[in-house]
């Protein structure tokens, strides 16, 4: 079946440090991938997506690119802040799965002043 | 326009009771999603539910069971509520019309405590 892979930290860094947060997947044929961002208390909020090969999502200074020959969809952003401290989950829609959204396990990122 | 809408945002129930958990769409959304969500298992799919019939279900038991009315609005039960059944509930909406290239938008949740 569908899985996606991300590491569960959680990652601390410095304001305006770079950031990566690797996720890994794996589906039959070709999915959308989605980067979401769940604030404390909140519910999730989509934060991007790549719905084909070699696609680009960004939104707030965020961005991932769809690679498949690597599968894999990874987070960066060039210089964090204090108000980017959240969870991150990564997730995939495989085109069969009609609305049924796979999960990684969520990383939580801790941006100190 | 308005956002989805969980209610209530916290519940502490008793072992062995059930529980109602309701959610309301973002306007024009026909699809409801649940999703379970806690610190060991991330977030856990639990049903999908287009047009008043469910489309999608994962992998709970019978305990967990779901609705949707013509208004789109939905509803979850939990009978004979266990400890574990402890988490962070979620609804998410879409449109629902094709795979789901745009994405869900989310409640912000029901808390449900066992005790």
């Amino acid at each position: 079946g569908d899985s996606v892979t991300q590491m569960e930290g959680p990652v601390t860094l410095s304001e305006e440090a770079f950031l990566t947060i690797n996720c890994t997947y794996t589906a039959t044929g070709y999915p959308s991938l989605f980067w979401y961002v769940q604030y404390p208390g909140e519910g999730l909020q989509l934060l991007l997506k790549a719905t084909k090969a070699d696609d680009k999502g960004s939104n707030k200074g965020f961005e991932a690119t769809y690679r498949k020959e690597t599968t894999s969809f990874h987070l960066e952003k060039g210089s964090v802040q204090v108000s980017d401290s959240a969870v991150y989950f990564c997730a995939l829609s495989d085109e069969g799965g009609y609305q049924k959204v796979t999960f990684g396990i969520g990383t939580k990122l801790q941006v100190i002043p | 326009k308005a956002g989805v809408t969980q209610t209530p945002r916290y519940l502490i129930k008793t072992r062995g009771q059930q529980v109602t958990l309701s959610c309301s769409p973002i306007s024009g959304h026909r699809s409801v999603s649940w999703y379970q969500q806690t610190p060991g298992q991330g977030l856990q799919f639990l049903f999908e539910y287009f047009s008043e019939t469910q489309r999608n279900k994962g992998n709970f038991p019978g305990r967990f069971s779901g609705r949707q009315f013509s208004n789109s609005r939905s509803e979850m039960n939990v009978s004979t509520l266990e400890l574990g059944d402890s988490a962070l509930y979620l609804c998410a909406s879409s449109e629902g019309t094709a795979p789901i290239h745009y994405g869900y938008t989310f409640g912000s949740g029901t808390r449900l405590t066992v005790v």
